[in-house]
């Protein structure tokens, strides 16, 4: 069964801090996904990488940036936390065939205050 | 601009009858969808997938329909379970674009009623 780990359930960081969200998939995929989660607005592509050092920004980039040193591992990097920053941040992973599902972790819930 | 849309942010249905779930969108590019379920505090997991090239897909008691004229997908829990309760996301990717990127709906919170 894949398995997705993000390394913390929750987290509270001050404006202006640098944030790192670590997510750790063990089932050799290819495709690596960082998502944002906010009422009304469902699940939001921030990030993906598709290979090791790849990246492609998704539909809400600003703001962010990521790393993907080892094919396992895929952080979210916030430069500089802002109050807008708020939200449930998701990873998710999947095999490299177009319309593979995704598999997803339990979700880092992130306040900045 | 939302490509994906759940127009009902929320249903309310009585155990064991039909559930019906909607979703719309306007990208015609979009040729595979899926269905998400989400519970509090854990991350989606996949439910049941389609096709552009079908109009029906069943798994046990779940159904989905697809009417491609239309850009709608529905999908159908029948008999809806206690344990259904939790917010469905609807998804679609263009699979030609590689790796998955799936367009996420709004999501839509079910609760099955005793």
């Amino acid at each position: 069964d894949v398995k997705v780990t993000q390394s913390s359930r929750y987290l509270v960081k001050r404006t202006g801090e640098k944030v790192f969200l670590e997510c750790v998939q063990d089932m050799d995929h290819e495709n690596m996904f960082w998502y944002r989660q906010d009422p009304g607005l469902g699940l939001r592509l921030i990030y993906f990488s598709y290979d090791v050092k790849m990246k492609e920004k998704g539909d809400i980039p600003e703001g962010y940036s990521v790393s993907r040193e080892k094919k396992e591992r895929f952080s979210l990097i916030l430069e500089s936390a802002s109050t807008n920053q708020t939200s449930m941040y998701l990873c998710a992973s999947s095999p490299g065939q177009g319309g593979s599902p995704l598999h997803f972790g339990n979700g880092t819930r992130l306040t900045v205050t | 601009d939302q490509q994906v849309k759940q127009n009902s942010p929320s249903l309310s249905v009585q155990e064991g009858r039909i559930s019906i779930l909607n979703c719309d969108y306007t990208n015609s590019m979009f040729d595979y969808f899926l269905w998400y379920k989400k519970y509090p505090a854990e991350g989606p997991t996949f439910l049941i997938s389609i096709s552009s090239i079908k109009d029906k897909n069943e798994d046990g008691r779940f159904t989905v329909f697809l009417n491609k004229s239309a850009k709608h997908l529905s999908l159908h829990i029948v008999p809806s379970q206690p344990g259904d309760s939790a917010v469905y996301f609807c998804a679609a990717i263009i699979t030609t674009e590689g790796a998955s990127k799936l367009t996420f709906g709004t999501g839509t919170r079910l609760q099955v009623t005793l």
